[in-house]
């Protein structure tokens, strides 16, 4: 069965300090991966999305990047945090195509920037 | 641009049937899916609907209507544990899916 894992569960980092959230899938092979950010007690913003080994596409403009060196590896970082990238953030897998209204999501990290 | 409106908080009692809304505009449409998130964790899928109609998984429901780009979920024999909230999210590409605000589910005794 596939499963999908986040690191750190929380974490509590200062203004302008780095950041690398990374996951990981088993189970499966050649996913969509997502990252999506969730402030508290409102929806999921897509951040960035993948369809395959380096291939990155980036839905909000921001001080955030996303990278994926492997096939099952998705990483977010960013190199200066404000204070507005405190949330909830979630990495998910989806399937191909006809199945990518099926997501499935990770434990999530909530960062907290202080 | 795209949005997706649900009412932010519905209230019922256990074994009642509730009904939560989705209106949409987008882009694109092929499909509309239904979450649940329990508050901490992470969403889990419910349902798709691609077509117009009613689709039944269990005690939930999801029902679309295309020409009014409208849909809901309809949760029966409401139990304790369906207190959480309930995002509706609109497959829009081939890869990707955008997300309504959420509809806080309470469920009293």
């Amino acid at each position: 069965s596939q499963t999908i894992h986040q690191w750190p569960a929380t974490l509590v980092q200062p203004v302008g300090s780095p950041l690398s959230l990374e996951c990981t899938v088993e189970g499966t092979s050649n996913p969509n991966l997502y990252w999506y950010r969730q402030a508290a007690g409102r929806g999921l913003q897509l951040l960035f999305y993948s369809v395959g080994i380096g291939q990155i596409s980036s839905e909000v403009p921001q001080n955030l990047s996303a990278s994926r060196p492997q096939d099952r590896q998705f990483i977010l970082s960013s190199k200066k945090l404000l204070l507005s990238d405190s949330g909830f953030y979630l990495c998910a897998w989806g399937g191909r195509t006809s199945r990518s209204y099926e997501q499935y999501f990770g434990p999530g990290t909530r960062l907290t920037v202080t | 641009g795209q949005s997706l409106e649900q009412p932010s908080e519905v209230t019922a009692v256990e074994g009642a049937i509730v009904q939560i809304n989705c209106t949409y505009q987008t882009s694109g449409f092929y499909g509309l899916s239904w979450y649940q998130q329990h508050d901490g964790g992470a969403p889990t899928f419910l349902s798709y609907n691609a077509l117009d109609g009613l689709e039944e998984t269990g005690r939930f429901s999801s029902f679309l209507s295309r020409s009014d780009s409208y849909g809901y979920l309809l949760l029966q024999e409401l139990q304790m544990k369906d207190s959480a909230s309930y995002f509706c999210a609109v497959r829009d590409g081939f890869q990707k899916l955008v997300f309504g605000t959420g509809t806080r589910l309470l469920v009293s005794p």
